[in-house]
C-alpha cells in the first residue's frame, strides 16, 4: 500500500511569513496525527484528528498554528507567524484505529525559519 | 519534564556485535510500548512493540524487554548490520505516543 504522502520536503521561509504543511494519509485511516520533531529530540504530538474531527490539540500553539482535515482524509497544517524556534521537521502520521497501534509516518516536511 | 528518556545519545557497535538500547520511563501506569527507528531524512518507522502484561518480546533480529518493577526497557538487536544505523526512540503510548530524545546507534565496519 502506498504510504503518507507529505509535502513540501523542504521549506525556508523567513520569520513572521506564513507556511502550510500538506499531508495524505494512508488511504481508509481514519486517524490523522501531526507532529513536530526539533532537531535531537523526539517527535511532539501537535494535533490529533479522528475522520475529519480535533480529538487532542493540546499541545497545539494555537496562536499562529492551525490545522485541518477537510472531508476526513488530506489534512494542512499551517504556522502563521513564523518563528525561529519553529524551524523543525514536521512529521505526519496516520492510523486505521483510533485506539494505539497502526501508526505510519510519512518522511516529513523539513521547515528551516531564518 | 518527560517521561520517557534513554540512557544514553550514542552507541557505537561493531558490525556483526549486539547492539542494546536502554530505555526508561516514569509512568508506572504506561502499558504499551513501541521502539521506532528513525533514519536520516524519513520519519520513524515502528520495529518492535510490547505490552505490559509481558517481559519479553522478539522479532526478526530484534528482542524487547520490560521490566516493569524498575520501569526499565530495552531494545536488542541481534548481528548489527550497516543497515540498523539510525536514531532509535522508545516509546509510550497511551492514548498518544510520547517519544524519548532517541539514541544514534552507529556501527563500525
Amino acid at each position: 500500500e502506498a504510504g503518507v504522502a507529505q509535502s513540501p520536503r523542504y521549506k525556508i521561509i523567513e520569520k513572521r511569513q506564513s507556511v502550510a504543511f500538506w499531508c495524505n494519509p494512508i488511504s481508509g485511516h481514519a486517524t490523522l496525527y501531526w507532529y513536530q520533531q526539533i532537531l535531537g529530540q523526539g517527535p511532539k504530538l501537535l494535533i490529533q484528528f479522528q475522520n475529519n474531527g480535533v480529538v487532542d490539540d493540546s499541545q497545539l500553539p494555537k496562536d499562529r498554528f492551525s490545522a485541518e482535515r477537510l472531508k476526513g482524509v488530506d489534512s494542512t497544517l499551517k504556522i502563521q507567524p513564523a518563528k525561529l524556534e519553529d524551524s523543525a521537521v514536521y512529521l505526519c502520521a496516520s492510523s486505521p484505529y483510533q485506539d494505539r497501534s497502526g501508526y505510519t509516518f510519512g518522511s516529513g516536511t523539513r521547515l528551516t525559519v531564518v | 519534564g518527560e517521561s520517557v528518556g534513554l540512557h544514553l545519545p550514542t552507541l557505537s557497535v561493531q558490525e556483526g556485535d549486539n547492539s542494546i538500547i536502554n530505555c526508561a520511563y516514569s509512568n508506572s501506569a504506561s502499558d504499551y510500548f513501541i521502539w521506532y527507528k528513525q533514519e536520516s531524512g524519513k520519519g520513524p518507522q515502528f520495529i518492535i512493540d510490547i505490552r505490559s502484561n509481558m517481559d519479553k518480546r522478539q522479532g526478526q533480529r530484534v528482542t524487547v524487554l520490560l521490566n516493569k518493577t524498575v520501569k526499565h526497557l530495552s531494545l536488542q538487536i541481534a548481528a548489527t548490520q550497516p543497515g540498523d544505523s539510525a536514531v532509535y526512540f522508545c516509546a509510550e503510548n497511551n492514548g498518544k505516543l510520547t517519544f524519548g530524545t532517541g539514541t544514534r546507534l552507529t556501527i563500525i565496519p
